[in-house]
């Protein structure tokens, strides 16, 4: 069946450095992947799609890659700042088309 | 804009009650959904709908019910709570299915004790 890893331990970086987050999916090849900002207490927030012909998106100070034959994207922040903490979620859309096969997520946190 | 909009917050219901969460959207989106979050867990996708009077199941459908009367509403139903429905409740729409990010609601926050 499909299956949909993130890094599991939280990510401790310095502000100023780059964040690598990891997404990795087995047993089949999603046509396009989506990346989500959840804080605390509240829904998540859509960042980024990314389509399996797409290498690589950016948008302002995030960038994200898709790798089809790893079977994995990465989601980047550049220039990371405390207010970047967060736990970010991948998001690949499922087997049948559609609907969205969530990660549990990987807890990002910037110190100053 | 209100968005995705969802009530209760929060709330404790006792084992073998009844409730029903409410969610509301003003995007005229024709897709809505609703999943559960479990603590280091990812979204589970309950129920979602793709327009007026159309519902399906999604992957852990049991013990809850949806109806989609208009493009606005999506209540999910909880008819007999039990203790493994503990869990933060997210309902989200998109304008359709393929390629479309989903906006969310901040939650319902449920405990069955």
């Amino acid at each position: 069946s499909q299956k949909i890893e993130q890094n599991s331990e939280a990510l401790n970086i310095q502000e100023g450095k780059t964040a690598t987050l990891t997404c990795n999916y087995t047993n089949y090849s999603p046509a396009y992947l989506q990346w989500y900002r959840q804080d605390p207490g509240r829904g998540p927030v859509f960042l980024l799609l990314i389509r399996e012909n797409e290498k690589e998106k950016r948008k302002e100070r995030l960038k994200v890659t898709f790798d089809t034959t790893l079977k994995q994207s990465l989601f980047h922040i550049t220039a990371s700042q405390p207010a970047d903490s967060a736990t970010y979620l991948c998001a690949p859309v499922g087997v049948e088309g559609g609907k969205l096969i969530f990660g549990q997520g990987t807890e990002l946190s910037v110190k100053p | 804009n209100a968005g995705v909009t969802q009530t209760p917050k929060f709330r404790i219901l006792k084992i073998g009650q009844s409730m029903t969460l409410q969610c509301t959207q003003d995007m005229n989106h024709n897709y809505m959904y609703w999943y559960r979050q479990d603590p280091g867990m990812g979204l589970k996708l309950i129920y979602y709908s793709v327009g007026a009077g159309i519902t399906d199941k999604g992957e852990v459908p049991n013990g809850y019910n949806v109806s989609r009367s208009t493009t606005e509403d999506f209540p999910l139903r909880l008819e007999l709570a039990a203790p493994s429905q503990t869990s933060v409740y997210f309902c989200a729409s998109s304008p359709d299915r393929v390629n479309q990010p989903q906006h969310f609601g901040d939650g319902t926050r449920l405990s069955i004790l």
